[in-house]
């Protein structure tokens, strides 16, 4: 089955831990993206990469770190110096093709709680 | 930017026909508009997308007027499963991401 899994699907952290989120694809595809949601909220864009070994600061990237070493890895490591890090942390993907029909694909996400 | 602008909360009753509308009014001209569905604890994914006119699949249609500011989510006999939070999507100009608002949160009521 082609799709995006993210591990794990609970974390919980203790203040002032690093700890990082896992996403993987196998759609092939060129973009990859995380998001956090919090509580009745919307998305907001942490971090995406258009291409391995690239990758752009989204709306609040502040206390976060990724890397693209392959194609199909994005991981996600949020830091110590993310003030508030609890919150649900999606990761999505989509097709280099054309901007206008964007379509991305949603992991299922994992929920960070700090201790 | 081509921010979008939905209702917060619809409530329905089962059985009856839903409308959600979005207003888009900076879209570009090759943009199309896309609509996601997001359950609690889940990734939001892909409804229906279009660029103008009606589109129609098997989860629901969408309306876009030819001026194309603005677009129409329609989802027949709505069911309790269908309460989700309904989300109204286009590209932002200059930039590969789309931009998710807070969405509209659909309470389907028996």
């Amino acid at each position: 089955d082609g799709g995006i899994t993210q591990s794990p699907k609970y974390l919980f952290r203790k203040e002032g831990q690093n700890v990082t989120l896992s996403c993987e694809q196998n759609l092939n595809h060129d973009a990859m993206y995380w998001y956090r949601q919090d509580p009745g909220q919307g998305l907001r864009l942490i971090y995406y990469s258009q291409i391995v070994n690239d990758f752009q600061k989204g709306d609040i990237a502040e206390g976060y770190s990724v890397s693209r070493e392959k194609k199909e890895s994005f991981p996600l490591t949020v830091t110590s110096a993310q003030k508030n890090p609890t919150a649900f942390y999606l990761c999505a993907s989509r097709d280099r093709g054309s901007r206008s029909t964007d379509t991305q694909y949603f992991g299922p996400g994992t929920r960070l709680t700090v201790l | 930017l081509a921010k979008t602008t939905q209702p917060i909360s619809m409530d329905s009753y089962e059985g009856q026909e839903v409308n959600i509308t979005c207003s888009h009014n900076n879209i570009a001209t090759n943009d199309y508009i896309t609509w996601y569905q997001q359950f609690p604890s889940q990734g939001p994914r892909f409804i229906i997308q279009g660029y103008k006119t009606k589109v129609t699949n098997e989860v629901a249609s969408l309306f876009i007027p030819a001026d194309r500011k603005s677009s129409t989510l329609s989802l027949p006999r709505v069911s309790l499963s269908d309460t989700a939070v309904y989300y109204c999507l286009s590209p932002l100009t200059g930039a590969n991401n789309l931009f998710f608002g807070t969405g509209t949160r659909l309470t389907v009521i028996p």
